[in-house]
């Protein structure tokens, strides 16, 4: 993930938000994800955005696209200590190819 | 439907060695991609096999191959293990191909420990 960057860990307290940022280095992205991994398992997609648009919300995700600056951010509403896990940003760069770039991965831990 | 598999689940080596990764892909899926994992480098993509053909790879040295099969099984291998070469590795199957969202369903992964 050398070129899609996420702060590695965060702490939030059970009941609030938590928020988890990517940068990302190619504009011309098409989709961008969230995908979240649980111990001992494999990557499981979260959500997705498309490129052309800004907001996307499910249920207690949100996910927001900032394209002039490459940003994206994942806020998941009343964290649960289900939630904890690590969470990977993602981009797809080429529309004609099956190829992801993953960030390292954020693991979001839930305090009591 | 029956998510993706990999097998073995675990493998002790030693450097110098090969070893073979083996992934079941969901039924009907015809693209299978690899990655490896490590707490230093994180999720790396290694390759992509699109009926039974790579299409897409990524830096890795040429000790890293794959190939799949006419039945979208995939597998890969590691030649002359290095310590380094240590690492979770996931396979991923996914339907789309290149067009759409492209999800990408991923198995539990294979853990590989290089002694």
């Amino acid at each position: 993930g050398e070129d899609v960057e996420q702060s590695l860990f965060l702490s939030v307290r059970e009941g609030d938000s938590s928020v988890i940022n990517c940068t990302y280095t190619d504009s011309s992205s098409t989709y961008l994800y969230w995908y979240k991994q649980e111990p001992g398992a494999g990557l499981q997609l979260l959500t997705y955005i498309f490129s052309n648009m800004d907001m996307k919300q499910d249920q207690r995700l949100t996910v927001l696209l900032n394209k002039k600056d490459k940003h994206l951010s994942l806020r998941i509403a009343d964290t649960q200590t289900g939630d904890s896990a690590i969470y990977f940003c993602a981009e797809k760069r080429d529309s004609s190819a099956s190829k992801i770039i993953f960030g390292s991965g954020t693991r979001l831990s839930i305090r009591p | 439907k029956a998510g993706v598999t990999q097998t073995p689940r675990y493998l002790i080596k030693t450097r110098g060695q090969q070893v073979t990764l083996s992934c079941s892909p969901i039924s009907g899926h015809r693209s299978v991609s690899w990655y490896q994992q490590t707490p230093g480098q994180g999720l790396q993509f290694l390759f992509e096999y699109f009926s039974e053909t790579q299409r897409n790879k990524g830096n890795f040295p040429g000790r890293f191959s794959g190939r799949q099969f006419s039945n979208s099984r995939s597998e890969m291998n590691v030649s002359t293990l290095e310590l380094g070469d240590s690492a979770l590795y996931l396979c991923a199957s996914s339907a789309a191909g290149t067009s759409g969202i492209d999800e990408q369903f991923f198995g539990p992964g294979t853990r590989l420990t290089v002694l």
